[in-house]
């Protein structure tokens, strides 16, 4: 089993429409979640964190988290073409080190 | 303005040639980390620090070398004995076992000729 599972995707919607990606996590010790954006060929950028269960909510991301199913979402509303990136989930593991997702790639379609 | 740099851009590498990609912050982090992504694939690690004069073990770590005298600094060597250098190579800082978050600088673009 990955530590980190996410779809590869591509995930693809329409513009307007909401885009929800997944991820599973293996480590029951996690207590920080991030979500990082990342455009093709930059470097991965910072858009979420949470650390509680519950829904944490920041302009049109919604991040997700249920540690009873090891399993944390992101959702996008009002999907936008420049939300077309690939999205990594990178759970924080008891050793503090954060282990990243292979990605799921969001094709947003005007 | 505080952020991450890294140098160069783009890095050409020969055959046998050991080389040194740059890495420097800002931002008074503790901790700093280099990534090797490749195409399609998620992001591993190589090396990281948690404080000046100390570095760890990534899970790739072989085929590199690194030092960390400055805070703000944390070079990374690629020496001949990585037999597939060709990459994208993430520096990242973050505060002290990265509970906030690690932060990105732009990446070098490794190939070899």
């Amino acid at each position: 089993q990955k530590e980190v599972e996410q779809n590869s995707g591509p995930l693809s919607v329409p513009e307007g429409a909401i885009a929800s990606l997944n991820c599973t996590y293996s480590d029951r010790g996690s207590q920080s979640f991030f979500w990082y954006r990342q455009y093709s060929g930059k470097s991965p950028e910072l858009i979420m964190s949470i650390y509680s269960n519950g829904d944490k909510e920041d302009g049109r991301f919604t991040a997700q988290l249920n540690k009873a199913s090891q399993y944390v979402s992101l959702l996008i509303r009002d999907s936008q073409p420049s939300d077309s990136a690939t999205y990594l989930c990178a759970p924080c593991n008891q050793g503090g080190k954060l282990i990243f997702g292979q990605g799921t790639e969001l094709s947003v379609k005007p | 303005d505080g952020g991450i740099t890294q140098s160069p851009k783009y890095l050409f590498r020969k055959e046998g040639q050991n080389v040194t990609l740059s890495c420097e912050q800002n931002l008074n982090h503790d901790a700093m980390y280099w990534y090797r992504q490749d195409p399609g694939q998620g992001l591993r690690l190589i090396y990281y620090s948690q404080i000046v004069n100390d570095f760890q073990k990534g899970d790739i770590a072989e085929g590199y070398s690194v030092s960390r005298e400055k805070k703000e600094s944390f070079p990374l060597t690629v020496t001949s004995a990585q037999k597939n250098p060709t990459a994208f190579y993430l520096c990242a800082s973050s505060m002290t076992g990265a509970s906030g978050g690690q932060y990105f600088g732009p990446g070098t673009r490794l190939l070899v000729l």
